[in-house]
């Protein structure tokens, strides 16, 4: 069946430190893959997309991915976490055209 | 920066009764949807609706659901008797082209 993945639900880390949020995605072919930020009370907010081309790819607030097609991965990365980093994190696929299917959400939480 | 708004942020309601939540789109997309996410689960595709009628919809998107664009700005969704296991956030988004959504901030629904 296709699927979206997050096997992290919540990950804390600290301040200044690097971040790595896992997202595998079980599809025929290569979806359209998302990430997109949730914090408190907010909307969700597109960090970055992936459709074709240079599998890393560059995003906003400093986050990157990088799609790796012989693991069916797309995991999202931070050099340098920032406090306000803090919020759920959801990975996204659409197939081709239509519905974005989600993943269960990653919850960061970022130590002082 | 355009985004999507919606309103009203919050809605409570009695159960049985009818529940409109309202989204202005980004004025130039053309394809438009409907997510919600019950607290603690996944974000779950509703409905998409391109040139007045729906293109798809989920197993979710029942008889009690419906969708409309009255005017050139709004895109309601309509539950027409809610049911306590409609309490959910309920996210509208936008394209141009299919293939990036932009979502609005949610309409927090609680039925009661």
């Amino acid at each position: 069946a296709q699927s979206v993945t997050q096997p992290d639900i919540h990950i804390t880390v600290s301040e200044g430190a690097s971040l790595e949020l896992r997202c595998n995605y079980s599809y025929g072919a290569t979806p359209y893959l998302f990430w997109y930020v949730q914090s408190p009370g907010q909307g969700l907010q597109l960090l970055l997309k992936y459709f074709s081309g240079d599998t890393l790819v560059q995003g906003i607030k400093g986050f990157e991915a990088e799609f790796k097609r012989s693991q069916s991965s797309f995991n999202l990365r931070k050099p340098s976490v920032h406090w306000s980093d803090a919020a759920e994190y959801f990975c996204a696929v659409v197939p081709r055209g239509n519905m974005l299917t989600f993943g269960g959400g990653t919850r960061l939480m970022v130590k002082p | 920066e355009p985004e999507v708004t919606q309103t009203p942020s919050h809605q409570v309601t009695q159960m049985g009764q009818e529940v409109i939540l309202r989204c202005v789109p980004i004025s130039n997309h053309l394809y438009f949807y409907w997510y919600r996410q019950i607290l603690g689960q996944k974000v779950e595709f509703l409905v998409s609706f391109y040139n007045n009628e729906i293109s798809e919809k989920s197993e979710i998107f029942d008889d009690q659901f419906s969708v409309e664009r009255p005017d050139g700005s709004n895109f309601t969704l309509k539950i027409r008797s809610t049911k306590l296991e409609d309490s959910a956030m309920y996210f509208c988004a936008s394209s141009d082209n299919q293939e990036t959504q932009y979502f609005g901030p949610g309409t927090r629904l609680l039925v009661l």
